[in-house]
């Protein structure tokens, strides 16, 4: 069906570590992942995304992984800061109408300890 | 940086009432979206918007809900006859060329109805 979720609902690291976070998704028709990073009060707000045809894509401080055999994607934040703290999304599209939706999985709260 | 603005940011409206959500989408953005959230849940796709019509709902999106783009620049989510279910933090957002690139959101208004 069509579904994305997340591993786990809360992580917690210390600050200046490194991110992971997890995200399964069911639907192999997708091929279009972005993660989102939502503040308290705000609404989500674009970090990265990958097409299907890749299996990795960095920015800034960030990493999106990409395996399509498992259906699994993460996102690596180096070196956390507390501002990072703040609720991911994975959301994952399949193709279509270039109006067509994104589909939000449930969310992981990260926390930064100092 | 251009953003997608909403108002207001709170909204409280009784049971039964008519309430119009509105949002200003990035100036040369072409599709126009609506989500929303409800307290401590994932962001839920209700409506996607492009060339003045609806190119696709979810089940959410029922015939009390309805869209407008009154002219240029706004973008509104009317709900005619509010449920206590309704109440729930509702994202627009906007984007370029579709769901590549993802969509920008705005802060979001929080409805709350009593």
């Amino acid at each position: 069906g069509e579904s994305v979720g997340l591993h786990l609902p809360t992580l917690s690291v210390q600050e200046g570590d490194n991110s992971i976070i997890n995200c399964a998704y069911s639907n192999s028709a997708s091929d279009y992942f972005i993660w989102y990073k939502q503040e308290s009060g705000k609404g989500p707000q674009f970090i990265i995304d990958i097409r299907s045809n890749m299996d990795k894509r960095q920015g800034q401080r960030v990493t999106v992984l990409l395996n399509k055999t498992v259906k699994h994607l993460s996102l690596q934040i180096a070196a956390t800061q507390p501002g990072d703290s703040a609720v991911y999304f994975c959301a994952e599209n399949w193709g279509g109408s270039s109006a067509s939706k994104i589909i939000f999985g449930s969310g992981t709260r990260l926390s930064i300890r100092p | 940086e251009p953003e997608v603005t909403q108002t207001p940011s709170h909204q409280v409206t009784q049971m039964g009432q008519e309430v119009i959500l509105r949002c200003v989408p990035i100036s040369n953005h072409l599709y126009f979206y609506w989500y929303r959230q409800i307290l401590g849940q994932k962001v839920e796709f209700l409506v996607s918007f492009y060339n003045n019509e609806i190119s696709e709902k979810s089940e959410i999106f029922d015939d009390q809900f309805s869209v407008e783009r009154p002219d240029g620049s706004n973008f509104t989510l009317k709900i005619r006859s509010t449920k206590l279910e309704d109440s729930a933090m509702y994202f627009c957002a906007s984007s370029e060329v579709g769901v590549s690139y993802g969509y920008t959101f705005g802060s979001g208004t929080r409805l709350t109805v009593v």
